[in-house]
């Protein structure tokens, strides 16, 4: 356990279902993260979110949509995916003290889009 | 465009040898670097990292060397063990205009041999 917990660890969805991941983080940090992690690709940054503000959009599709309600959660709401949203969702948390580089991840929301 | 790539994508070792992984970077302007290990079904987890002003850093049986003139860095396991098989990421990170942003390589995998 790291200390960032995500749920589901499974998630199968219809392309027009519309579900939920959830992120949670209890290592008092301010920044949290989005990550996509494809097969054989390297990890993509969607979103990133610096005391509850969002300050990097990664140019993702508007059917992911995040939310940050605090520091200590994250949620990426998912709504008319395709197939080859299929991947492995990681959230990360990481400390904004100064020097402070480190991002710690969960273990990730594996998303299988029918 | 800047990018973090891998040598070898696969890398088998003889448990007790020592597993040396590779990865090029490109942007010269990069400041810090970092070395992640994903065991199947985990989240990465924080290995070791290095500043661009040293050349070398050491943990726990392992190390990194930073080779700025050839952009290059690598990671060092000795006495490598069977709990060692995963896939290793490096990344890198570019400070300019504030941005924390850290850039992934696509990963190594490791398969330890008993």
């Amino acid at each position: 356990e790291t200390g960032v917990t995500q749920t589901p660890r499974h998630l199968v969805m219809g392309m027009t279902n519309k579900k939920s991941l959830k992120c949670e983080q209890h290592l008092g940090h301010n920044a949290m993260y989005w990550y996509k992690q494809s097969a054989k690709k390297p990890l993509e940054l969607m979103f990133v979110y610096n005391f509850k503000e969002q300050t990097e959009n990664n140019s993702v599709p508007s059917r992911f949509s995040p939310e940050c309600p605090n520091s200590s959660h994250l949620f990426l709401h998912l709504h008319t995916l395709q197939p080859e949203d299929s991947a492995l969702y990681l959230c990360a948390s990481r400390s904004t003290g100064l020097g402070a580089n480190v991002l710690t991840f969960g273990a990730g929301s594996r998303l299988t889009v029918l | 465009g800047e990018s973090v790539g891998l040598h070898l994508p696969t890398l088998s070792v003889q448990e007790g040898d020592n597993s040396i992984i590779n990865c090029a970077y490109s942007n010269s302007a990069s400041d810090y670097f970092i070395w992640y290990k994903q065991e199947s079904g985990k989240g990465p987890q924080f290995i070791i990292d290095i500043r661009s002003n040293m050349d070398k850093r050491q943990g726990q049986r392992v190390t990194v060397l930073l080779n700025k003139t050839v952009k290059h860095l690598s990671l060092q396991i000795a006495a490598t063990q069977p709990g060692d098989s995963a896939v290793y990421f490096c990344a890198e990170r570019y400070s300019g205009a504030g941005s924390y942003q850290l850039t992934f390589g696509k990963g190594t995998k490791l398969s330890v041999i008993p």
